[in-house]
């Protein structure tokens, strides 16, 4: 089925190690974006892509990396885990509508760091 | 201040009943507005678009009101399956493409 597809979908990380997020989409989105949510909180934006090739800031870019590998393919990358991002991290992608249609989400990454 | 804001809820109520969600954003900028629904533990879908003239989707009706900067979501004959946390999420326009998402107001529906 067509989607964004995210792995893995649960991680437990220890203090100071690093590891990468993977998402793809086979909707020939342009758009894709990072999300992660908390208790409590919305969902809060890390980082996105606008279209392949282009990558920007969100709310909360402190210690993540991003790589917009190809159109498919948008990756999130910590490169020295912290238990503040312990979290539900979420892809997403969209149009080149600037989500006028909305979004759609991978089923995403719940990340433990201990 | 959020910039989304929504009564987190829970909203406890009757199968067959009919409730209403609010929602405030702070930007009178915003352009497009949606409903997402999130399950527990699962990723959010979008339920439904809002339109300046108000929109139905089966039980399912959406408005907006610029002027006081509100949105609302009224669900009507609600189902068990309506269970969900429900999010509201803005688009300002000009900010490059990014939604806005509230932090959801969560709806429980009892036998």
């Amino acid at each position: 089925n067509a989607g964004v597809t995210q792995t893995p979908k649960f991680q437990v990380l220890k203090t100071g190690q690093s590891m990468t997020l993977q998402c793809a989409q086979d909707m020939n989105h342009n758009s894709m974006y990072w999300y992660r949510q908390d208790p409590g909180m919305g969902l809060r934006l890390i980082y996105y892509s606008a279209s392949e090739g282009t990558t920007d800031k969100g709310e909360v870019p402190n210690g993540y990396n991003v790589s917009r590998l190809n159109k498919r393919e948008f990756s999130l990358r910590l490169e020295s885990a912290a238990p503040s991002q312990t979290s539900v991290y979420f892809c997403a992608s969209s149009e080149r509508d600037r989500g006028r249609r909305g979004y759609t989400f991978g089923s995403g990454t719940r990340l433990t760091v201990v | 201040r959020k910039e989304v804001e929504q009564d987190p809820g829970p909203f406890n109520v009757p199968e067959g009943a009919t409730v209403a969600f609010n929602c405030t954003y702070s930007n009178s900028a915003s352009q497009s507005f949606f409903w997402y629904r999130q399950d527990c533990r699962k990723e959010p879908k979008l339920l439904m678009s809002v339109y300046s003239s108000g929109n139905e989707d089966g039980r399912f009706t959406a408005q907006l009101n610029r002027a006081s900067q509100y949105i609302s979501l009224l669900i009507r004959d609600s189902k068990l399956s309506d269970s969900a946390t429900y999010l509201c999420v803005v688009n300002i326009e000009g900010s490059s493409y990014k939604l806005i998402f509230g932090s959801g107001t969560r709806l429980l529906v009892r036998p």
